[in-house]
Formats: C-alpha cells, sequence, structure tokens
C-alpha cells in the first residue's frame, strides 16, 4: 500500500498563476484534510472532506478550492496564487473524523510563489 | 480562544531522557495526539491519550492530564535518529485537530 501520495512534491509559480495538488490515498479512509505548514506555526486547516463528494472550509479556507469527486482522492487549487500561499502543504487522511482518528500524511508539497 | 502552547527548541544528549511538554485550551477535548516530524518529512503518529494517566509504548511514553490541560512526551534512552519536531495536536468539540507549533529536539552526541 502507497499510504498518502501527494503531487507534485515541489512547485514554483508566478503570482496570480493557478494550479492543482493532487492527493491520493489507498486505505479507504472516509476523512481527507489539507493542511498548510509555515515556519513558528502549528499546522493549519485549510479545508476538509467527510466523504465522496463533500467538503468543508477549515482554518484558513480562503484563497483555496477543493473537490472530492472520487472517495480516494482530494484536490487542493489554488485559482490565483499569492506569495502569501507559499508553504508546505500536507494532505492526511482517517478513518474517520470521531475519538482516535488518527490522521495519516502524505510527504507534502513545496510551494513558493514568486 | 484556542491555543496550543510548546517549547520551541530542545536540546538533549544520546542515551538520555527528555521530557516535552505541552499545555492546551481548546473548545472540548477529544483526545491529544503527538506526532513526530523530521525535517523536510510528513508527520507520523506516536501516541493518542483520552483519560488521565501515563501511556508507555517502548522508549517513548506520554501522559495526561485534563484537569490541567496538560501533558508531555518523555523520551528515554534517546538515540540520533530522534533529532525531530514533536507536535502536540488536540481534538476539538467538533473533531478536528488543532495544532502546536512543534518542538524542535536537537540531540546531541
Amino acid at each position: 500500500n502507497a499510504g498518502v501520495t501527494q503531487t507534485p512534491k515541489f512547485r514554483v509559480l508566478k503570482t496570480g498563476q493557478s494550479m492543482t495538488l493532487l492527493c491520493a490515498q489507498d486505505m479507504n479512509h472516509e476523512y481527507m484534510y489539507w493542511y498548510r505548514q509555515d515556519p513558528g506555526m502549528g499546522l493549519r486547516l485549510i479545508h476538509y472532506s467527510v466523504g465522496e463528494g463533500t467538503t468543508a472550509k477549515g482554518e484558513v479556507p480562503d484563497g483555496y478550492n477543493v473537490s472530492r469527486l472520487k472517495k480516494q482522492n482530494f484536490l487542493l487549487g489554488l485559482e490565483s496564487a499569492a506569495p502569501s500561499q507559499t508553504s508546505v502543504y500536507f494532505c492526511a487522511s482517517s478513518r474517520s473524523g470521531e475519538v482516535y482518528n488518527e490522521q495519516f500524511f502524505g510527504p507534502g508539497t513545496r510551494l513558493t510563489v514568486l | 480562544g484556542q491555543n496550543i502552547d510548546q517549547p520551541t527548541e530542545m536540546t538533549a544528549t544520546e542515551g538520555a531522557i527528555v521530557q516535552i511538554n505541552c499545555t492546551y485550551q481548546t473548545s472540548g477535548f477529544n483526545g491529544l495526539f503527538w506526532y513526530q516530524q523530521h525535517a523536510g518529512e510528513a508527520p507520523t503518529f506516536l501516541s493518542y491519550n483520552v483519560l488521565d494517566g501515563l501511556e508507555e509504548k517502548g522508549r517513548f511514553s506520554s501522559f495526561l492530564s485534563r484537569s490541567k490541560g496538560y501533558s508531555y512526551l518523555l523520551l528515554k534512552e534517546l538515540q540520533m535518529k530522534d533529532s525531530a519536531s514533536y507536535l502536540c495536536a488536540v481534538g476539538d468539540s467538533n473533531y478536528q485537530l488543532i495544532w502546536g507549533a512543534g518542538t524542535k529536539l536537537i540531540i546531541k552526541p
């Protein structure tokens, strides 16, 4: 099993460009999450999904959109990238969102916006 | 507001014991997690506490006091590979994880 995979691993964008980050999991997990991690700060939840076809906003959703058309995939889109979106993006999945919802993380995408 | 505090950085010696503290104030409590994150890598799960007391797993132990909003991670017989950041996270009333900024642990020979 590959667990949680993310593509791409690295990306450099210019301000105003758009891109999509892809997350895939093969553990048949219901819940999926997108976080960003910035120096000196904890992981911050951008959006999450509790099942196929559903999405919800997290703590810092502005400037991002998501889709979960298939249970195993969770896409994060940046429509018009800004330098403030330079960060490391982690996708995670869990069996459910309730008690003991251990989250499994992908390797991360390092995004730089110039 | 919701807040999780951990020391920014700690240094310890190979073979020694180190305790990493975490204090929290969150809206609701649905368990406390510790994750390990090596530089440039993804966080990986270490432990989970939902009841007060000590949970031991090999060289790592985690303690929780819900009344004090306090947890610690205890690492024994430190090895160089334990050099990493240790993240404390609390499940809130919505079952979302609120994350601390992490404690960078430096192990010296």
